[in-house]
């Protein structure tokens, strides 16, 4: 099985809502990823998370917020975000961060804010 | 900062032909090359991966080359398909992430 999951497909939210995406993998991957991609462009790394710890994260606005509950588990809470925030979210998984090993990405949400 | 660069853009063939995709990165200390394939507003789905070690990786009709030293890499797609219109991306692996390139959009005209 090399899927990653994601939930939702879709979500429309204002901008004082406040949301969760999800992303799961049973691949027994230890590192997980999040990314942004607008549309006509290539993603932008978000946030990575290695052995369930936050690894990187890209200088991205504290109204993004980041979870790893567990290996296979990979949270992104969103408060108060901007209509820019607008876009295709995508998560990945591959077995370590970055050295070996195919990146496995899931369906992606699209998220619009108004 | 590793930038990755893909040329052309675009590029649009008529069904049959063979084509080939280029993918240039500014720092030649890379763990791996990744291709991928993406569908409008879709994910990304892999369709190779190069070690560092490696020359090139074959699937199918798709053949992609690496050549570190030179800072390049090529996705060959022989007998193009009118399913194979998608666009393309490359990612390349420093040992901690992975850098994208800027993509060729591919169309293969029936």
């Amino acid at each position: 099985d090399t899927e990653v999951t994601q939930t939702p497909k879709h979500l429309v939210m204002g901008m004082t809502n406040k949301k969760s995406l999800k992303c799961e993998q049973h691949m027994g991957h230890r590192a997980m990823y999040w990314y942004k991609q607008k549309a006509k462009k290539p993603p932008e790394l978000m946030f990575v998370y290695s052995y369930e710890k936050l690894s990187i994260n890209e200088s991205v606005p504290s109204r993004f917020s980041p979870e790893c509950p567990n290996s296979s588990l990979l949270n992104l809470h969103l408060h108060a975000l901007q209509p820019e925030d607008s876009a295709l979210y995508l998560c990945a998984s591959s077995q370590s961060q970055g050295t070996i090993g195919t990146q496995y990405f899931g369906p992606g949400t699209r998220l619009l804010v108004l | 900062k590793q930038e990755v660069t893909q040329i052309p853009a675009a590029l649009s063939v008529p069904e049959g032909e063979n084509l080939v995709l280029n993918c240039s990165f500014t720092d030649s200390a890379i763990y791996n090359l990744q291709w991928f394939r993406q569908d409008p507003g879709k994910g990304l789905t892999s369709l190779l991966l190069i070690q560092s070690s490696q020359r090139e990786q074959t699937s199918g009709r798709l053949n992609a080359s690496l050549d570190k030293s030179s800072g390049r890499s090529t996705l060959y797609i022989a007998a193009s398909q009118p399913g194979d219109s998608a666009t393309y991306l490359c990612a390349v692996s420093d040992g901690n992430q992975f850098y994208f390139g800027t993509g060729t959009s591919l169309t293969v005209i029936p």
